[in-house]
């Protein structure tokens, strides 16, 4: 398998500030991550595809604005929620594209659970 | 896009007992399938990948089989055991990226 670290692991913050979420691959490089958002007892849903040095590829719905996704590095994807408000509440995970199988496998974070007051 | 089911949202089996899960598709066949175990407040761990030109796969206590002509995948867990309490999810590639299922929630009684 693969590893693939979030942080923090878990958020609180008021209505109206920025949030930083960090997504790291350990031990292999990744070019293309993956940002998803869960709600509880439900599956997950994809918010976002982040390409290392390009713009990210946002799903019908997802603001871009309001989830900013930089990935600097190969081993690095950021997700800020910006102007933060409680509808915003969730848990966040990302993921990290392995293809060296020659199989398209995802390794995920631990998760970020996100709450704005 | 895929449309997948999971057979049911909650499983309740005896230690010891097989477990079964269910995985359906509606639109092309994907080139592999997934499953991922997902503890409470946890990311997906992957579990098993299964091609399309593959019948089954196993893996320790677990086993996936992968019907394209009825469009589904069975994933069992053998011997089953309280560790074994988890959400499990199947995943199939649909265009750039994977799409999964609501997934099923397992519950092993000891």
């Amino acid at each position: 398998g693969a590893v693939v670290s979030q942080h923090p692991s878990r958020v609180i913050c008021k209505s109206g500030t920025s949030v930083k979420i960090e997504c790291r691959s350990l031990d292999f490089q990744a070019t293309t991550m993956f940002w998803y958002r869960q709600f509880p007892k439900k599956s997950l849903m994809l918010m976002a595809t982040s390409n290392e040095g390009s713009k990210a590829t946002y799903e019908q719905g997802v603001e871009k604005d309001k989830f900013l996704i930089n990935h600097a590095s190969l081993t690095l994807s950021t997700l800020t929620v910006t102007s933060a408000h409680p509808e915003d509440s969730s848990f966040y995970i990302c993921s990290a594209r392995d293809r060296r199988g020659g199989w398209d496998t995802q390794y995920f974070g631990p998760g970020t659970r996100l709450t704005v007051l | 896009s895929q449309k997948i089911e999971q057979n049911s949202e909650a499983l309740n089996i005896q230690e010891g007992k097989t477990a079964t899960l269910t995985c359906n598709y509606t639109n092309y066949s994907p080139a592999y399938l997934q499953w991922y175990r997902q503890d409470p407040g946890r990311g997906p761990v992957f579990l098993l990948l299964i091609r399309e030109n593959e019948k089954e796969k196993r893996k320790e206590r677990l086993k996936v089989t992968f019907d394209t002509t009825l469009k589904q995948s069975l994933f069992h867990i053998t011997a089953s055991q309280p560790a074994d309490s988890a959400t499990y999810l199947c995943a199939l590639d649909d265009d750039y990226k994977l799409s999964f299922g609501a997934g099923t929630t397992v519950t092993v009684r000891a």
